[in-house]
């Protein structure tokens, strides 16, 4: 089946640091997401992208659908500590009902 | 804000028994789905529900597995014979246009 690549696996940060994690698949998609997770709790929506090259922010996150519909990546800006947590990438191939493939997650531990 | 409700938030039984999780999905959304998450792992897609039937499922989702509309609001997992590998979180979520919404989920321990 179809697989997420999800970068760095873990990550520790100052409070104030910038973050980058990404997400690489072999093949298309055509929708990526962005959640967090906190402990014991689902997913939560982040930002959802629908078009290649499609840069969008929400406060201070900012994701981006790579150029080749294969990647995605999501920034997050002078990080808090409430922004702890693990954040899952996770592709759509097709329009239309096609359930989500998710990646491994990548946990963000932010040092105050 | 509108969100997915799911009950229980955590089920312990036993090997062999049948467990029925419970979620009620957006109001206004039509697509549902179940997905399941194993302790320390990635989120994994169980099985897809449109227009009162299953769309799509996937390779976990065998026969001890089944899923219900019983009325407008509720959707519906069940597990027949449960397993100790079927202990797990499971989430639902719900779509509206290409964003999924998800439960706070429901652990189920196997015991």
């Amino acid at each position: 089946g179809q697989q997420l690549n999800q970068s760095p696996q873990s990550m520790f940060i100052q409070e104030g640091e910038d973050v980058s994690m990404n997400c690489t698949s072999s093949s298309i998609f055509n929708t990526w997401l962005w959640y967090k997770q906190d402990p014991g709790e689902g997913p939560v929506l982040l930002i959802a992208l629908y078009k290649a090259g499609e840069l969008t922010s929400n406060g201070r996150l900012t994701a981006q659908f790579g150029i080749t519909r294969k990647d995605s990546f999501l920034n997050i800006s002078a990080s808090i500590p409430s922004d702890v947590g693990i954040y899952f990438c996770a592709g759509q191939s097709v329009s239309g009902n096609t359930p989500l493939v998710f990646g491994k997650g990548t946990r963000l531990s932010v040092i105050a | 804000e509108p969100e997915v409700t799911q009950t229980p938030s955590h089920q312990v039984t036993q090997m062999g028994q049948e467990v029925i999780l419970r979620c009620v999905p957006i109001s206004n959304h039509l697509y549902f789905y179940w997905y399941r998450q194993i302790l320390g792992q990635k989120v994994e897609f169980l099985v897809s529900f449109y227009n009162n039937e299953i769309s799509e499922k996937s390779e976990i989702f065998d026969d001890q597995f089944s899923v219900e509309r019983p009325d407008g609001s509720n959707f519906t997992l069940k597990i027949r014979s449960t397993k100790l590998e079927d202990s797990a979180m499971y989430f639902c979520a719900s779509r509206q246009g290409g964003e999924q919404y998800f439960g706070p989920g429901t652990r189920l321990t196997v015991t």
